[in-house]
């Protein structure tokens, strides 16, 4: 499968607890997309890579969000001090290089906090 | 502020029959649109998109109509099949936001047999 992987698939914790997702994306594509979704509604952004460089995080939701890509290729997204707020589906997506804007998704990690 | 909607929240077709689905947007220097399909518990898919200096472009069984005059876009399914029962969202996108995309909430598209 040559597609954007994300793991895990789901994971329930309890408020308070960190966690953290990984995305996998499409090897020739340089930029890379955090989205958060919750029932109902489309995705949402939150940050974005190009290459190992965030280029924007302003919309990350709070400061207990994070996102890392050390080396250009897989990213990170961790959540501290998680809240039940933070209830949703996770997406990564990924994009080829400037001047192609098509972005492909993820499955998504389905994050449940009780 | 920015945003992309749809006109409705369900549609229902018969197998077969010609689907039409359509957005809104309020963003006149949007300049790529994306249509995406999703199915529960998946992420989106990628159908099919278009530029703004384009009216029109044609897939497979689907095709996309941009009206900038308006700002209104339109998924035409061709054929429709039980399959194509999912979410579609359409997205947007301009130059200066990095590509970030913005999402409407989706129509449910349900196909009966």
């Amino acid at each position: 499968d040559t597609g954007v992987s994300q793991d895990p698939r789901h994971k329930i914790t309890k408020r308070g607890q960190n966690v953290t997702f990984r995305c996998d994306p499409i090897s020739e594509h340089n930029r890379l997309y955090w989205y958060r979704q919750t029932l109902g509604q489309g995705p949402e952004f939150l940050t974005y890579f190009q290459n190992e460089a965030q280029l924007e995080k302003s919309r990350l939701l709070s400061d207990r969000f994070s996102a890392e890509r050390p080396k250009g290729s897989f990213s990170t997204l961790e959540i501290q001090r998680t809240e039940q707020g933070d209830s949703a589906m996770y997406l990564c997506a990924s994009s080829p290089p400037l001047g192609q804007y098509e972005q492909y998704f993820g499955p998504g990690t389905r994050l449940t906090v009780t | 502020g920015e945003s992309v909607g749809l006109h409705l929240p369900t549609l229902s077709v018969q197998e077969g029959d010609n689907s039409i689905i359509n957005c809104a947007y309020s963003n006149s220097a949007s300049d790529y649109f994306i249509w995406y399909k999703q199915e529960s518990g998946k992420g989106p898919q990628f159908i099919i998109d278009i530029r703004s200096n384009m009216d029109k472009r044609q897939g497979q069984r689907v095709t996309v109509l941009l009206n900038k005059t308006v700002k209104h876009l339109s998924l035409q399914i061709a054929a429709t099949q039980p399959g194509d029962s999912a979410v579609y969202f359409c997205a947007e996108t301009k130059p200066t936001s990095g590509s970030r995309l913005t999402f409407g909430e989706g129509t449910q598209l349900t196909v009966n047999p």
